[in-house]
C-alpha cells in the first residue's frame, strides 16, 4: 500500500488520559501535514513538518498538543491530558516538494474521549 | 484569520445536470484554491486547483476563479450518483502555493438525486 496510512483507526480514552497517534506518510514526500476534523466542519490546520522539520504550528492548538517527526519519515501526534472537546477525526496528509500543494490524505484517526 | 466560505447544503441536482458549488474567500493575497471531495466517513481526495483567472477543465470537472470577486466555483457535467459527496474549498494558510497548509471551508454536501 503506497498511501498514507494513519494508526490506529479508532481510540476511545477516557478524559485526562495521553493519547499518541501515527501517520506514515507517502514514502517519497517530504512534507506532512497534521489537520483535525469535526462532524460538519473542514479539516482544521494544526501543524507541518517539512522532512524533520516542524515548520508551522496553528496558534489555535493548545499545549497539549505536540507533534514529532524525528527521521523524517513517520509521526506522531500526541495529545495529553485528553479532554471531551479533543474528540474529532485526526488527519494526516503529505505531499513532495515538486508538487507542494497537492496533498494526500490518510483514512484518519477516529478519537472519541469519553 | 483567513476564511473560506460555502454554503452548506444540502444542495440537490438530478442525475446528469451540472452540478454549480460555490466558494468565496477573504484574503486577496490567494494565490491557489483547491477543491476537495470527502465522501462521508473517508478522507479528503484532491479533485482540482487553479492557480490563474479563468476556467480549468478536467474531466466533466470545471474549476472557475474570479480573484477580482474572490469567487471560485466547482462545476460537474453529467453528474452521477458517485459524485454525491462533501465538496471542500481551501485556499493557502500563507501567501504562496499552499505548500505549508491549508484552509478549509466546511464544504457543501452534494446529493445527485437518480
Amino acid at each position: 500500500d503506497t498511501g498514507v496510512s494513519q494508526n490506529p483507526r479508532h481510540k476511545i480514552t477516557k478524559r485526562g488520559q495521553n493519547v499518541t497517534f501515527r501517520c506514515d506518510p507517502i514514502s517519497e514526500h517530504n512534507r506532512l501535514y497534521w489537520y483535525r476534523q469535526t462532524l460538519g466542519q473542514g479539516p482544521e490546520f494544526l501543524t507541518y513538518f517539512q522532512n524533520e522539520a516542524q515548520l508551522e504550528k496553528s496558534r489555535l492548538l493548545s499545549d497539549r498538543f505536540s507533534a514529532e517527526r524525528p527521521k523524517g519519515s513517520f509521526s506522531t501526534l500526541e495529545i495529553q491530558r485528553t479532554e471531551q472537546g479533543d474528540s474529532a477525526m485526526y488527519l494526516c496528509a503529505s505531499s513532495s516538494s515538486d508538487r507542494g500543494a497537492e496533498a494526500f490524505f490518510g483514512q484518519g484517526t477516529r478519537l472519541t474521549v469519553v | 484569520q483567513k476564511e473560506v466560505e460555502q454554503n452548506s447544503g444540502p444542495l440537490s441536482v438530478p442525475e446528469g445536470a451540472i452540478a454549480s458549488l460555490n466558494c468565496t474567500y477573504s484574503d486577496r493575497g490567494s494565490q491557489s484554491f483547491f477543491w476537495y471531495r470527502q465522501y462521508s466517513g473517508k478522507s479528503p481526495e484532491l479533485i482540482m486547483f487553479i492557480y490563474s483567472n479563468g476556467d480549468k477543465e478536467d474531466g466533466r470537472f470545471t474549476a472557475q476563479l474570479n480573484k477580482a470577486s474572490q469567487y471560485v466555483s466547482l462545476l460537474i457535467r453529467d453528474s452521477q450518483p458517485s459524485d454525491s459527496a462533501t465538496y471542500l474549498c481551501a485556499v493557502p494558510l500563507y501567501s504562496g502555493g499552499g505548500a505549508d497548509g491549508l484552509t478549509f471551508g466546511k464544504g457543501t454536501h452534494l446529493i445527485i438525486q437518480p
